[in-house]
């Protein structure tokens, strides 16, 4: 298996933008989970899903970020209007059962100026 | 809420010596306990993890860590670094629920560089 998939790996785009990260999951898997990675917060969890259905979006930072998974294979996260301070590395995580054991993207890397 | 704490941003050691990274956890109960790796540019990797039983848990890469009831403590070591082992160590917390799904908590990291 390739692993977790996201694209691009690096997006950079100017303040009030939008912007779609994408992830495809390990096949099989059943749980998604969308992290974003700061040098002040660490990791933080935004939103998982199971079965494709939304879970917990409590970590969710305001209603311009969005995340959807139309399928088993694809989902992505959308914040509709970029601010600088969206700037981090955005991960993508899937894992069979829940959280024993989740596999890692590579990540995103998004600079908003 | 639970939370992580790992005291030391970043440790250097020598190529060879023994390493020792530090997690504290708070939550009332035991939870799940667990730690991963991340290579620069590279997405987190799974070296352990601790649910119960053995207190001693072996992990990849020659890691291991020890939970501590106690102290509430899950500190990763190894015995003799090697200079591929420099990276950045994450500790994460999930609360234990039995209902089969999970969120981690993340501590904020330590950086591991090593000397030749």
């Amino acid at each position: 298996d390739a692993g977790v998939i996201q694209s691009p790996r690096h997006e950079v785009t100017e303040m009030g933008q939008e912007v779609t990260l994408r992830c495809k999951p390990i096949s099989g898997h059943d749980y998604l989970f969308w992290y974003r990675q700061t040098m002040m917060r660490g990791l933080e969890l935004l939103i998982y899903f199971n079965n494709n259905v939304p879970i917990d979006d409590s970590g969710m930072p305001e209603d311009r970020f969005s995340a959807k998974m139309p399928n088993a294979s694809f989902s992505t996260l959308k914040i509709q209007p970029s601010e600088p301070r969206d700037s981090a590395v955005y991960f993508c995580a899937s894992s069979l059962g829940g959280g024993e054991k989740l596999f890692f993207g590579s990540g995103t890397q998004l600079s908003v100026l | 809420a639970q939370s992580v704490t790992q005291p030391d941003i970043h440790i250097t050691v020598s190529e060879g010596a023994s390493l020792e990274l530090r997690c504290n956890y708070s939550y009332g109960a035991t939870p799940y306990l667990f730690w991963y790796v991340q290579s620069p540019g590279q997405g987190l990797q799974l070296l352990l993890k601790y649910f119960s039983g053995d207190t001693l848990v072996q992990g990849i890469k020659g890691f291991e860590a020890e939970f501590k009831r106690s102290q509430s403590s899950f500190n990763l070591r190894k015995p003799s670094v090697h200079w591929s082992d420099a990276a950045e160590y994450f500790c994460a917390v999930v609360p234990y629920s039995g209902a089969g799904s999970y969120q981690l908590t993340f501590g904020k990291g330590t950086k591991l560089s090593v000397i030749p």
